[in-house]
C-alpha cells in the first residue's frame, strides 16, 4: 500500500495563477481532509469529506475548492493563489469505524505564492 | 469553542529521561477523541496514540503515554527514556463527538530537543 499520495512535493506560483493540489489514498478510506500548516502554527482544516460527493467546509475555507468524485481522490483547487496561501499542505484519510479513527497523512506540498 | 492548547513552545530533555509534553483542550462534548501525532524535520506527521474520553485507563504505546486528566481537561503525552529520534514537533489533536467525523483540532505544537 502507497498509504497517501500528494502531488507535487513543492510548487511555486504567482499571484492570481490557478492550480490543483493532488491528493490520492490506496486505502479505501471514506473520510479525507485537507489541512494547512503554517509556521508556529498547528495544522488547519481547510475542507474535508465523508464519501464520495460529500464535502464540507472546515476552519479556514476561503480561497479553495475541493470536490470528490472517487473514493481514493481528493483534489484541492486554490482558485486565485494570494501570498496568504503560501503554506504546507496536507491531505489526510481516515476510516469510517469506531475509534481509533486515526488520521493518516501524506507527505504534504509545500506552496510559495509570489 | 473547541480549542487545543499547548504551552511549551519548545523543550529539552536529556538522553534517556523521560519528559512530558503539556496539552489541554475545550469542548462541551462529553465524547471526543484526543491524538498525539509526531513531526521530524522531514515534515511528516506520524500517529503515536490515542485516547478516547470514556476511556478509563491511560493509553499506552510503547514508550509513550497519555496522562488523561478528564476533568482538569489535559492529555499530556509522557514519552520514557527519551533517544535522540525523539527529537521533533509534537502536535496535540481532538476529535469531537464520540466517532470519527474527518475533523481534528490541532495544537500549535511543541518542539522538544533531545540533548546526548
Amino acid at each position: 500500500n502507497a498509504g497517501v499520495t500528494q502531488t507535487p512535493k513543492f510548487q511555486v506560483l504567482k499571484t492570481g495563477q490557478s492550480m490543483t493540489l493532488q491528493c490520492a489514498q490506496d486505502m479505501n478510506h471514506e473520510y479525507m481532509s485537507w489541512y494547512r500548516q503554517d509556521p508556529g502554527m498547528g495544522l488547519r482544516l481547510i475542507h474535508y469529506s465523508v464519501g464520495a460527493g460529500i464535502t464540507d467546509q472546515g476552519e479556514v475555507p476561503n480561497g479553495y475548492n475541493v470536490s470528490r468524485s472517487t473514493t481514493e481522490d481528493f483534489p484541492l483547487r486554490l482558485l486565485s493563489a494570494a501570498p496568504s496561501q503560501t503554506s504546507v499542505y496536507f491531505c489526510a484519510s481516515s476510516y469510517r469505524g469506531t475509534p481509533p479513527d486515526t488520521q493518516y497523512f501524506g507527505p504534504g506540498t509545500r506552496l510559495t505564492v509570489l | 469553542a473547541q480549542k487545543i492548547t499547548q504551552t511549551q513552545p519548545g523543550m529539552f530533555v536529556q538522553e534517556k529521561e523521560a519528559v512530558t509534553l503539556d496539552c489541554t483542550y475545550d469542548t462541551s462534548d462529553q465524547s471526543y477523541g484526543l491524538f498525539w501525532y509526531k513531526q521530524p524535520s522531514s515534515g511528516e506527521m506520524i500517529f503515536l496514540i490515542y485516547q478516547g474520553s470514556y476511556d478509563e485507563q491511560n493509553a499506552t504505546e510503547g514508550r509513550y503515554s497519555l496522562n488523561f486528566q478528564k476533568a482538569r481537561k489535559s492529555a499530556n503525552l509522557v514519552i520514557s527514556a527519551s533517544q535522540l529520534g525523539d527529537s521533533a514537533m509534537y502536535f496535540c489533536a481532538m476529535r469531537e463527538g464520540g466517532s470519527n467525523t474527518g475533523k481534528l483540532i490541532f495544537g500549535q505544537g511543541t518542539t522538544l530537543q533531545v540533548k546526548p
